[in-house]
């Protein structure tokens, strides 16, 4: 099974600032990777496929960039309403193996 | 596309528990549905993909003998059924719609509202 590793675990920013989120995948997945929003008490969101393909409707403060084993997420300028646990997640063959999730809080 | 969920159960240890997933606005005969776990306070969990088109489905080692996924084209609805429940089994469980005919080389979205399932005895 394909592993998925982010980091960090958890962040804590300010309004305002940028931030980044490793994913690193344990073989490579090509650009079968997708970064997912999970807002407290909601459901997963679709932010970004193709490791860099915005979803439509997701805002374009988010970015993704990678291909293989590596990958990052990043937020160009940390709103309030980012507050969420992040999970990359590949989707290049069976079984499907998300990321243990990043929280992002607001310092 | 939307997928509405079926409502919050609590089985005892041993039952066993059948979640639906309708879909609405859009036909689930041309995609796959994924479904996922997230037991309380942890990260998310695949468990297997059906092909809404062909019916063939693809489960999680984990789950191999304990877990059935279906669908009823006629009502646009995919079912998971999870038997032989333990108190671990405890978890929100959602479908996910994979964006292409098929869970393979595609993401899922969008996702149902989750159903959670209570195992207590």
């Amino acid at each position: 099974d394909i592993q998925m590793t982010q980091s960090p675990p958890s962040l804590s920013a300010s309004v305002g600032d940028r931030v980044t989120i490793t994913c690193r995948a344990s073989q490579g997945i090509s650009d079968y990777l997708a970064w997912s929003q999970q807002r407290p008490g909601k459901v997963p969101k679709l932010l970004i496929y193709a490791a860099s393909i915005l979803q439509s409707g997701a805002p374009s403060r988010f970015s993704g960039n990678g291909s293989g084993t590596d990958f990052t997420l990043t937020i160009s300028s940390l709103q309030p309403e980012d507050v969420a646990i992040y999970y990359c997640q590949h989707y290049n063959g069976a079984p499907w193996t998300f990321g243990q999730g990043t929280k992002v809080e607001i310092k | 596309v939307q997928l509405v969920q079926s409502g919050a159960e609590v089985k005892r240890p041993g039952a066993s528990v059948k979640v639906s997933c309708k879909a609405t606005g859009e036909t689930l005969s041309s995609h796959g549905i994924s479904w996922v776990r997230q037991a309380p306070g942890q990260g998310l969990e695949w468990m297997g993909w059906i092909s809404a088109y062909s019916g063939n489905t693809l489960y999680a080692q984990k789950f191999q003998g304990r877990v059935s996924m279906t669908t009823d084209t006629s009502t646009n609805t995919a079912y998971m059924e999870l038997r032989s429940l333990k108190s671990d089994d405890t978890a929100v469980y959602y479908c996910a719609r994979c964006s292409g005919g098929s869970c393979y080389f595609n993401s899922f979205d969008p996702w149902g509202q989750g159903t959670l399932v209570t195992v207590s005895s």
